[in-house]
């Protein structure tokens, strides 16, 4: 079982819908991070959380500590979101070392 | 500010041959990343260099990888022999420094398919 699960793997939404992407993790963390990787391209750091909850433009991401969840909200979904978006865990101790979820697939159509 | 650069942005290769990638990290950063990414899974962190030293190198096949940052600055990735399963993305990132909340910042990547 991976230490860190993400769900859906993927996702295909209509222009101007709600979307949610879900990831669990199973190891102590000090922070996680949802990216966003677009085809061919690298990969962006949307949010870097420990507690609550953030919001960039229509962008919110949470997490919930104890029971090791975060989630990532789009409003309002547009095509340019498509893109696979990905969450990642920082692990305690000194190496700043982040383990990867798979991703999420998301397309979302005109 | 200039990003994480890395070349080349595609190769391809036979099996047995040999490659090797290339990255510069962001100005001042000490910390560097490499990474691999297969296709359909998220990038496996394959060593990192914190200036010219290794911190964990845990998950690198020593066997036919290496790495090195000589001078704490720049960074290549060699593969010799090349498989098939080293057909991937392989990522170069780098931070601030190891703390704990320092951001890492990706490169675009170099694509390499193994034939």
């Amino acid at each position: 079982k991976n230490e860190v699960e993400q769900s859906p793997q993927n996702l295909t939404a209509q222009e101007g819908e709600f979307i949610t992407i879900n990831c669990s993790y199973s190891v102590g963390i000090s922070a996680l991070h949802w990216l966003q990787q677009h085809p061919g391209g690298g990969i962006v750091s949307l949010f870097m959380l420990s507690s609550g909850k953030k919001k960039h433009g229509r962008l919110i991401a949470t997490i919930n500590i104890q029971e090791k969840h975060s989630s990532l909200h789009i409003t309002a979904s547009h095509p340019r979101d498509s893109a696979v978006y990905i969450c990642a865990v920082r692990s305690r101790g000194a190496t700043n070392k982040l383990i990867f979820g798979t991703g999420t697939l998301l397309a979302v159509q005109p | 500010e200039a990003g994480v650069a890395q070349s080349p942005r595609y190769k391809i290769i036979e099996k047995r041959q040999s490659v090797a990638f290339w990255c510069n990290p962001i100005s001042g950063h000490a910390t560097l990343y490499w990474y691999q990414q297969i296709l359909g899974q998220g990038p496996k962190l394959l060593i990192q260099f914190q200036n010219n030293g290794v911190v964990d190198d845990s998950q690198l096949p020593k066997d036919r990888f290496s790495a090195e940052r000589l001078k704490g600055v720049d960074s290549t990735l060699k593969i010799q022999p090349a498989k098939l399963e080293d057909s991937a993305v392989y990522l170069c990132a780098s931070s601030l420094r190891l703390a704990t909340y320092n951001e890492q910042f990706f490169g675009p990547g170099t694509r390499l398919t193994v034939l």
